[in-house]
């Protein structure tokens, strides 16, 4: 089984409708992350959360909301889905002890598309 | 702020030929830095990762190397395969506790 899972894999969705990503670690992680993938852009990180009740705004965290319900759980939510958040979207987790030190694990990835 | 350059942006080889891919950063204040490779339309699989402490890391046949005071990095392949073909990700990590990308190589391995 994989340690990094996302749901769903795939989704298209018309704009202004409300959509959650969801993401599920088994790996034992305390860090979580949201990241989106346009093409040419390379990866940006949307939230981060290094525990439950610690999360932080990435670099473009506007139109985006999430929620760790447990530290397996990390979930992403387009409030009003609009054409410019059609991207690949990966969730990744990360260990903070040593010796791990940060190295991050992705998810397969949820691709997104708005209409 | 944090820039990451990977150059070059695509390159093909023939099956068998060493390659080294590049990656420069703009501030040597780094944690750490992770190579990945993602295959199309898939997700991100972790290579590689470099403490800032340390000269370089090696798995297989990959081998990374960091000179954090110059801001760079080499991700050395030996006697690539088809397989190796895929897209090639840098990506170091700061004091803020975020990673910062590359735009990645994409690495063409002609059999």
């Amino acid at each position: 089984d994989a340690d990094v899972t996302q749901t769903p894999r795939n989704r298209i969705t018309k704009t202004g409708k409300r959509i959650m990503l969801e993401c599920s670690q088994t790996k034992g992680h305390d860090r979580m992350y949201w990241y989106r993938q346009d093409p040419g852009l390379g990866l940006q990180l949307i939230y981060y959360s290094f525990d439950v009740k610690d999360i932080n705004k990435g670099e473009i965290s506007d139109g985006y909301s999430v929620s760790r319900q447990a530290q397996a759980k990390f979930s992403l939510s387009l409030e009003s889905a609009i054409p410019n958040q059609t991207a690949l979207y990966f969730c990744a987790t990360s260990d903070s002890g040593a010796p791990a030190y940060n190295e991050q694990f992705f998810g397969p990835g949820t691709r997104l598309t708005v209409l | 702020k944090q820039e990451v350059t990977q150059i070059p942006a695509a390159l093909s080889v023939p099956e068998g030929e060493n390659l080294v891919l590049n990656c420069s950063f703009t501030d040597s204040a780094i944690y750490n830095l992770q190579w990945f490779r993602q295959d199309p339309g898939k997700g991100l699989t972790s290579l590689l990762l470099i403490q800032s402490s340390q000269r370089e890391q090696t798995s297989g046949r990959l081998n990374a190397s960091l000179d954090k005071s110059s801001g760079r990095s080499t991700l050395y392949i030996a006697a690539s395969q088809p397989g190796d073909s895929a897209t090639y990700l840098c990506a170091v990590r700061g004091g803020s506790e975020k990673l910062v990308f590359g735009k990645g190589t994409k690495l063409t391995v002609n059999p």
